[in-house]
């Protein structure tokens, strides 16, 4: 059964910094993987999708890089805003396109 | 609409109760997905519609839990005789084909409280 971890449940840093979270699964076997910001009280907002056959997507300040073999994947935030804080998702795709998620990080960029 | 539309927003109920919950999907979008998401943890997948035909209900957690979607568009969660630990934000996506590889666009959720 696919388990979707991250790390950390929470990160607080100051306005500007640079900041990586993690995401690891225990199945390889993956079509794709995405990473959704959630705000509180609110649904998701997809970030970035990464298909199993590629190994990163960029969209502005963010990078998400994915690394099958090993079960890993990150999300790169460059120069982090206060904007930026919410919680975010990690989940890999299956192949009915169901979506496994993790319990997310909660982000708190402090101005 | 622009996006995936959900109602209620809230619902609040008494144990024993029976609720529906109704997704309206982005209009063109074949494929539907209803989630659970409890406090402090991710969506959990609960059913997969293809068209008017649940294509994967392997998340529903019990056969208090039913899904329709009759025409293909619109879908509503069903939950009989409703239990405290039902009380969750149920979310709604939806995708163009449902193939691998899509985005799911989620919608705002309903968040269900079960007295």
């Amino acid at each position: 059964k696919q388990e979707v971890t991250q790390i950390p449940a929470a990160l607080s840093v100051p306005e500007g910094e640079n900041l990586v979270l993690n995401c690891s699964f225990t199945d390889s076997a993956i079509y794709n993987l995405q990473w959704f910001r959630q705000d509180p009280g609110k649904g998701l907002t997809s970030l970035l999708l990464i298909q199993s056959s590629q190994r990163e997507q960029t969209s502005g300040r963010l990078n998400a890089s994915l690394d099958k073999s090993s079960g890993r994947s990150t999300l790169y935030i460059a120069a982090s805003q206060p904007g930026d804080s919410a919680t975010y998702l990690c989940a890999v795709g299956g192949s009915q396109g169901n979506l496994i998620f993790g319990k997310g990080t909660k982000l708190s960029v402090k101005p | 609409g622009a996006g995936v539309s959900q109602t209620p927003s809230n619902k609040v109920t008494e144990k024993g109760k029976y609720v529906e919950l109704r997704c309206d999907p982005i209009s063109g979008h074949t494929a539907l997905y209803w989630y659970r998401q409890s406090l402090g943890q991710g969506p959990e997948f609960l059913i997969y519609f293809q068209g008017t035909g649940a294509a994967d209900d392997s998340g529903l957690p019990n056969d208090r839990f039913f899904a329709v979607r009759p025409e293909g568009s619109v879908s509503t969660l069903k939950i009989q005789r409703t239990e405290r630990g039902d009380s969750a934000v149920y979310l709604c996506a939806s995708s163009l084909l449902g193939s691998d590889g899509e985005t799911q666009y989620f919608g705002p959720g309903t968040r269900l409280l079960v007295l």
